[in-house]
């Protein structure tokens, strides 16, 4: 079965720590990879993707994930983490001839302490 | 630029009765899906419509039916509501299917709330 975990449902660091935020993933072929980040209230923004190429891939906000296929993971990571950061985010694992449908973790939710 | 919007933002309902939810997507946007977000979890896919053809459906009962109009707005609608279906809908909408133009562009979602 496809599907998506996200181990750790809550995870607090201090301003300025490094952060990294895990992913695996099962599915039948290699799919197209994302984390979205969610404020509350609000809607889901792309921090990132994985399409192909470089394994290694950066996106806004000084996001950065790694695509280990041996791992089917995707963790996300941040050296530096700032308080504006505190919110929830999701991985997303998409088929590659259609990206409308993705299937979500579970979320990690982040707080960030002064 | 506009960015997907979506009405209501929010809305409460009793159980056994329908609700529409509207999306309108970003314009030259051809493609709109559905996303049911119950209170931490994860969004589920419910529904995706790609130049008025319905692409996919989700796991979810036949209460739950959409549409896309010809200016590839759409709607979501839910008869006879339960307490489960309590969720923040989202709608997103693509330019395409796949690669970069299938990257999704989410609205910021209509609350419903079910007594």
């Amino acid at each position: 079965a496809q599907s998506v975990t996200q181990p750790d449902i809550h995870i607090t660091v201090s301003e300025g720590a490094s952060l990294e935020l895990r992913c695996n993933y099962s599915y039948g072929a290699t799919p197209y990879l994302f984390w979205y980040v969610q404020s509350p209230g609000q809607g889901l923004q792309l921090l990132l993707k994985y399409f192909s190429g470089d394994t290694l891939v950066q996106g806004i906000k000084g996001f950065e994930a790694e695509f280990k296929r041996s791992q089917s993971s995707f963790n996300l990571r941040k050296p530096s983490v700032h308080w504006s950061d505190a919110a929830e985010y999701f991985c997303a694992v998409g088929a590659r001839s259609n990206t409308g449908k993705l299937i979500f973790g579970q979320g990690t939710t982040l707080q960030v302490k002064p | 630029d506009a960015g997907v919007t979506q009405s209501p933002t929010h809305l409460i309902k009793t159980r056994g009765q329908q609700v529409t939810l509207r999306c309108s997507p970003i314009s030259g946007h051809k493609s709109v899906s559905w996303y049911q977000q119950v209170l931490g979890q994860g969004p589920q896919f419910i529904f995706q419509y790609y130049e008025k053809e319905e692409r996919g459906r989700g796991n979810f009962p036949d209460r739950f039916s959409a549409r896309q109009f010809p200016n590839y707005s759409s709607e979501l609608n839910v008869n006879a509501l339960l307490l489960g279906d309590s969720a923040l809908y989202l709608c997103a909408s693509s330019s395409g299917l796949a690669g970069f133009t299938g990257e999704l562009f989410f609205g910021e979602g209509s609350r419903l709330t079910v007594l």
